[in-house]
């Protein structure tokens, strides 16, 4: 069975930084793209960054471009999201999700995001 | 930017009774490769969204068969032969062609 975790949310000031992270099980995380999703409450969803499986090829939503680091440990199926300089419209549940550009088979309860003062 | 819309957005529905869903996109979904990459996820009350259909009409393992996914070109409808209190929720249309947008959500209750 495939799972996704994710961690690392809270709340977090306007300019401030979080680190998430998705631990993987049940598939093979190393020959697979993965993407990071959010969705404000009660809100659709957004794409937000995608990685290639051997982690040459990184892709980000304009929003957060140059704010936010996709990165991937093939070692221990994990992936992260370094948010930096964060805004209140950054605010949202984040998820992590199986596949690239194409497709995205299996997708974590997410875990969400506040930013506020 | 590729835009799906889908319509409704609100769908009230008799169980037992049949539902459909359309999504419509501002370009054409056919890849270079020859596929379509327009999906459909549901997501349920609290919980996050799971795949049901995937490339137009390809029902995920485990996705009852009263579920079914069809169109082409920029057209595309998601039907639910007979709804069922379960499926009830948010149901997105995903297109993978060009990048990922997400339409706007149809949420489907019961009447």
């Amino acid at each position: 069975e495939v799972q996704l975790m994710e961690s690392g949310g809270g709340l977090v000031q306007p300019g401030g930084s979080l680190r998430l992270s998705c631990g993987v099980s049940g598939f093979t995380f190393s020959r697979n793209w993965m993407t990071w999703v959010r969705q404000v409450p009660r809100k659709g969803l957004e794409w937000v960054a995608n990685i290639k499986d051997d982690g040459s090829e990184e892709y980000y939503v304009e929003s957060v471009k140059g704010r936010f680091t996709i990165s991937r440990d093939n070692a221990k199926s994990s992936l992260y999201l370094q948010m930096n300089s964060l805004r209140v419209e950054d605010t949202a549940l984040y998820y992590c999700a199986t596949g690239g550009t194409h497709d995205l088979g299996y997708w974590g309860q997410g875990t969400l995001v506040t930013v506020s003062s | 930017d590729v835009v799906l819309t889908q319509t409704p957005l609100s769908l009230p529905v008799t169980l037992g009774q049949p539902a459909s869903i359309s999504c419509r996109s501002s370009q054409g979904l056919v890849h270079s490769n020859g596929n379509t990459y327009l999906h459909w996820f549901q997501q349920r009350p609290g919980q996050s969204p799971r795949r049901l259909i995937y490339q137009v009409s390809n029902r995920d393992s485990g996705v009852p068969d009263r579920f079914s996914g069809s169109g082409s070109g920029t057209d595309f409808t998601l039907k639910i032969s007979r709804v069922e209190a379960e499926d009830v929720g948010v149901y997105y249309c995903m297109q993978g062609t060009h990048w990922v947008t997400f339409g706007q959500g149809t949420k489907v209750e019961i009447k």
